[in-house]
């Protein structure tokens, strides 16, 4: 089935810990997003890629890092995760950086203790 | 910056009540707008869209106009089910082709 897989499904993570976030897409998409989303804020873009090879940063990028070494995969890094980092977290995908439509994943909630 | 704003929520309602959910922006240029729902436990899903002032989005019964002169989007429906009880995010996309969200609305319709 075509779409956005994410793993791990939910985690639990002591401070300080090291913790990285896979998303896989199997649409041929060139634009790959990470969003986090929290209580009565909506999703905020962490980190975004428009294309295999390019990332960018969204809103909230401070703690985490992304890497786009090929067109499916878009893993999210934090390397030194705190305890504001839980949150639910959300991979998405578009055809390319201007088409509208974006698909999402089913999402990680992460806790850090 | 560009933003949205939508009303907050908790929203309850019972089987066939209208709803609306009030949805605001903020953009330079001529912004895309669309409405994101999101069923327990799932990620979100594209639930409608409009590219342009004037343009009505329309999908499973849901609707919303692209109100520049008000700078709004309010979702409507006119009978709600309980299947519709969802978060309903407002969003916009604006020259940086990146999506800016709202808060989210909780819609619970009862039997």
């Amino acid at each position: 089935i075509a779409g956005i897989t994410q793993a791990p499904t939910s985690q639990i993570l002591a401070a300080g810990r090291r913790m990285t976030l896979r998303c896989t897409q199997d649409m041929r998409h060139n634009a790959m997003y990470w969003y986090r989303q929290d209580l009565g804020l909506g999703l905020r873009l962490i980190h975004y890629s428009n294309t295999a090879g390019t990332t960018g940063k969204g809103e909230v990028p401070d703690g985490y890092s992304v890497s786009r070494a090929n067109t499916d995969d878009f893993p999210l890094t934090l390397a030194s995760a705190v305890p504001s980092q839980t949150s639910v977290y959300f991979c998405a995908s578009s055809l390319d950086g201007s088409y509208n439509e974006q698909f999402f994943g089913p999402g990680t909630r992460l806790t850090v203790l | 910056g560009d933003s949205v704003t939508q009303m907050e929520g908790p929203v309850t309602l019972s089987e066939e009540a209208f709803l609306t959910i009030n949805c605001t922006y903020t953009a330079t240029g001529y912004p895309s707008l669309f409405w994101y729902v999101q069923y327990p436990g799932e990620g979100l899903q594209l639930l409608l869209k409009a590219t342009k002032a004037d343009d009505k989005g329309s999908n499973k019964g849901f609707e919303a106009t692209y109100r520049k002169e008000t700078t709004s989007f309010h979702l409507e429906k006119g009978s709600v089910q309980v299947s519709d009880s969802a978060v309903y995010f407002c969003a916009l996309r604006a020259n940086d082709y990146k999506l800016s969200f709202g808060a989210g609305t909780t819609v619970t319709v009862r039997a």
